[in-house]
C-alpha cells in the first residue's frame, strides 16, 4: 500500500535554531514530492515540489531534499522564526496522479 | 479577498441532518477538490472535479455527495450526517499539468452531535 510517513510527529525548538523534518514514502513509481506548510486554522500552502530527478529545492529559509533511491525526503528550516510554527506535510503524487498525504510534523518555535 | 472561500467556517449539527458546505474560487482553475482532515491522519480525498461535467469519487466518498454548479463553485453535501463525519473539511483548486499545485481554502470545522 502506498504510504507516506513523517517524523517526528512533533518538535519544539528555540527561535533562531535550525531543524530538519523527515519524510519516508513507499509510493512507487512516483511523479513528484511536495512539502506543504499548514498554519493552525488555515489550509495547507505549498512550499516546494520536486520531481524524481531533482534532489534539492529551496524556498527562502526552507530547503527540501529528495533521495529517490531510498525514498526519503527532508525539509530543513534555517534560522527558525516564530512564524515557522505550523504543521509541515509531505505529499507524494503517484503515477496515477493521486496525492498521498502524510500526517504532518507539528513544529513549535519558542522564543 | 481569499482566492478560495469556504462557507461556513464552523458548523455544529445533529445526527441525521443534511448539511451543505460551499466552496467558491476566483483563481480560474478548472480542477476542484474536497478533502477531510482528522487528527493524526493525512488529508483524505472525498471527491474531485476536473471540470463542470466531470466529477469523480475519491478515497472516502461514502456518505457524501457533491455538486459542481459552475467552474468557480463546488459544494459538498452530507445527506444524513453522522458523528464520525466530525472533521475539518477543506476545498482546494488546481491548474492542470503535472505539478498542479493545490490551493486551499481556510477550511470548515464540522461537528456532528
Amino acid at each position: 500500500k502506498n504510504q507516506v510517513e513523517q517524523s517526528p510527529q512533533s518538535l519544539i525548538i528555540l527561535e533562531g535554531k535550525n531543524c530538519t523534518l523527515q519524510c519516508n514514502y513507499t509510493v512507487s513509481p512516483f511523479s513528484n514530492l511536495r512539502w506543504y506548510k499548514q498554519d493552525t486554522g488555515r489550509g495547507p500552502v505549498s512550499l516546494t515540489i520536486m520531481t524524481f530527478s531533482e534532489n534539492t529545492k529551496s524556498n527562502g529559509r526552507y530547503t527540501a531534499t529528495l533521495d529517490a533511491d531510498t525514498k526519503q525526503s527532508s525539509l530543513h528550516i534555517t534560522a527558525s522564526q516564530l512564524s515557522d510554527s505550523a504543521s509541515y506535510i509531505c505529499v507524494v503524487r503517484d503515477s496515477n496522479y493521486q496525492l498521498i498525504w502524510g500526517a504532518g510534523t507539528k513544529l513549535i518555535i519558542k522564543p | 479577498d481569499a482566492d478560495v472561500t469556504q462557507t461556513p467556517r464552523n458548523r455544529i449539527t445533529k445526527t441525521g441532518k443534511r448539511i451543505m458546505l460551499e466552496c467558491s474560487q476566483t483563481k480560474g482553475h478548472d480542477r476542484m477538490y474536497w478533502y477531510r482532515q482528522d487528527p493524526g491522519l493525512g488529508l483524505r480525498l472525498i471527491y474531485y472535479s476536473f471540470d463542470v461535467k466531470d466529477i469523480n469519487k475519491g478515497e472516502i466518498s461514502d456518505g457524501y455527495s457533491v455538486s459542481r454548479q459552475a467552474q468557480a463553485k463546488f459544494s459538498l453535501s452530507l445527506e444524513s450526517a453522522i458523528p464520525n463525519q466530525t472533521a475539518l473539511y477543506f476545498c482546494a483548486t488546481s491548474e492542470t499539468g503535472a505539478k498542479n499545485i493545490q490551493y486551499f481554502g481556510a477550511g470548515t470545522r464540522l461537528s456532528v452531535l
